[in-house]
């Protein structure tokens, strides 16, 4: 089946100090990805949605300077979290959606194993 | 705008069926999914169900879905150790989740 490939799967930094997480679509090009974060207990929120080509569709609530969103290419979208401070420590998990092949690929929409951001 | 709702908890013991109830809000759904997830781990998708059907079935796995009353839900036979995990439905094109129901399975 398809595969999401999240990078890296844990993270530790100092406050202050930017992280970059990647997701890449592995067997098929995406060009939708969506960026969910989860706390401890509780469901995904959806952050944003990543547009190949264009710029990020943030969700409500969700700074767009503080997590950047870049998806350069059909396998790849990257969220950076600049400044990070202990309150953005959290699992960050991302998504992909197959295109509509009519065959081997429906539009299912597959997700990364998850980022787990420890912010110090 | 749209909500997904679960119960949080569930407990069955090994052998049984597992029943995890899901309702939502948004009637032009396209698609509704179930995914688990184990400790620590992202999410595994399980299956998904057509809006334009009432039931699909997946080996152990039963997807039963009710349009008319927004209510979704998974049924798993045979219910084994290795299923304990948080179970969540989601719906539409962006996945609005659902709280996910902690399945605990006792031998």
């Amino acid at each position: 089946g398809a595969v999401v490939s999240q990078h890296p799967s844990r993270v530790i930094c100092k406050s202050g100090t930017s992280v970059k997480i990647e997701c890449r679509s592995l067997d098929f090009q995406a060009t939708t990805m969506f960026w969910y974060r989860q706390f401890p207990k509780q469901s995904l929120m959806l952050m944003a949605t990543s547009n190949e080509g264009s710029k990020a569709t943030y969700e409500q609530g969700v700074e767009k300077d503080k997590f950047l969103i870049n998806h350069a290419s059909l396998t790849l979208s990257t969220l950076t979290v600049t400044s990070a401070h202990p309150e953005d420590s959290s699992f960050y998990i991302c998504s992909a959606r197959t295109p509509w092949t009519g065959g081997k690929h429906t539009g299912e929409l597959f997700f990364g194993e998850g980022s787990r951001l420890t912010v110090l | 705008g749209e909500d997904v709702e679960q119960s949080l908890f569930l407990s069955v013991r090994e052998g049984d069926s597992s029943v995890i109830n899901c309702t939502y809000t948004d009637s032009s759904s396209t698609y509704l999914y179930w995914y688990k997830q184990e400790p620590g781990a992202g999410l595994q998708l399980l299956t998904y169900i057509f809006s334009n059907m009432d039931m699909k079935q997946d080996q152990r796995l039963t997807v039963l879905l009710n349009k008319k009353d927004k209510h979704l839900s998974l049924r798993i036979a045979d219910t084994q150790t290795g299923d304990s995990a948080i179970y969540f439905c989601a719906e539409g094109g962006k996945l609005i989740f659902g709280q996910g129901t902690e399945l605990s399975v006792k031998p």
